[in-house]
């Protein structure tokens, strides 16, 4: 079945830290990868995106690389703030003959402190 | 900018009862979906529905669950009786075809 990897949390780092948060991925096909953010009390929103191999999706001084054979999808950021402190999911998205179905990572809760 | 909404945002209610989560998809949108995301743990698909059908679901998404597009824009989740740990927050989403799904804000149901 399709599955998503991620390192446990939560990760603490100093305010202008460079950040790696891993993911790997498990599944049948050809699947876009997709980076969520959770802010504290909030809902999910989409922080990046890559759709095939080799892609790189950046948000926000956010990024990721789909590396088709690694299976992996790790986020970086070079300087971390305070208001980066939420929880990142990676997830993975097939095409189901229309619909879609995410698979998501069981997040990685990031605390930034001053 | 266009964007899912889910009402209530916070739902309480006895276990036994019977609740209805309600959602507004993004109104050109064809596929709708509701996950949940238990305390502390990850966000797990619950159902998809396409054409006024479920197009697929979950081994969570039993016969206390059903949904429903009553209307042109709402989109709901109803669960019959709940349970302890129905107790979650339950996020809808909604996509055109082929591109992203958009999230909503989630309602967060506490089961006593």
């Amino acid at each position: 079945g399709n599955s998503v990897t991620q390192m446990e949390g939560p990760v603490t780092l100093s305010e202008e830290a460079f950040l790696t948060i891993n993911c790997t991925y498990t599944a049948t096909g050809y699947p876009s990868l997709f980076w969520y953010v959770q802010y504290p009390g909030e809902g999910l929103q989409l922080l990046l995106k890559a759709t095939k191999a080799d892609d790189k999706g950046s948000n926000k001084g956010f990024e990721a690389t789909y590396r088709k054979e690694t299976t992996s999808f790790h986020l970086e950021k070079g300087s971390v703030q305070v208001s980066d402190s939420a929880v990142y999911f990676c997830a993975l998205r097939l095409e189901l003959g229309g619909y879609q179905k995410v698979t998501f990572g069981t997040g990685t809760k990031l605390q930034v402190i001053p | 900018e266009p964007e899912v909404t889910q009402t209530p945002s916070h739902q309480v209610t006895q276990m036994g009862q019977e609740v209805i989560l309600r959602c507004v998809p993004i109104s050109n949108h064809l596929y709708f979906y509701w996950y949940r995301q238990i305390l502390g743990q990850k966000v797990e698909f619950l159902v998809s529905f396409y054409n006024n059908e479920i197009s697929e679901k979950s081994e969570i998404f039993d016969d206390q669950f059903s949904v429903e597009r009553p209307d042109g824009s709402n989109f709901t989740l109803k669960i019959r009786s709940t349970k302890l740990e129905d107790s979650a927050m339950y996020f809808c989403a909604s996509t055109l075809a082929g591109d992203e799904q958009f999230f909503g804000p989630g309602t967060r149901l506490t089961v006593l």
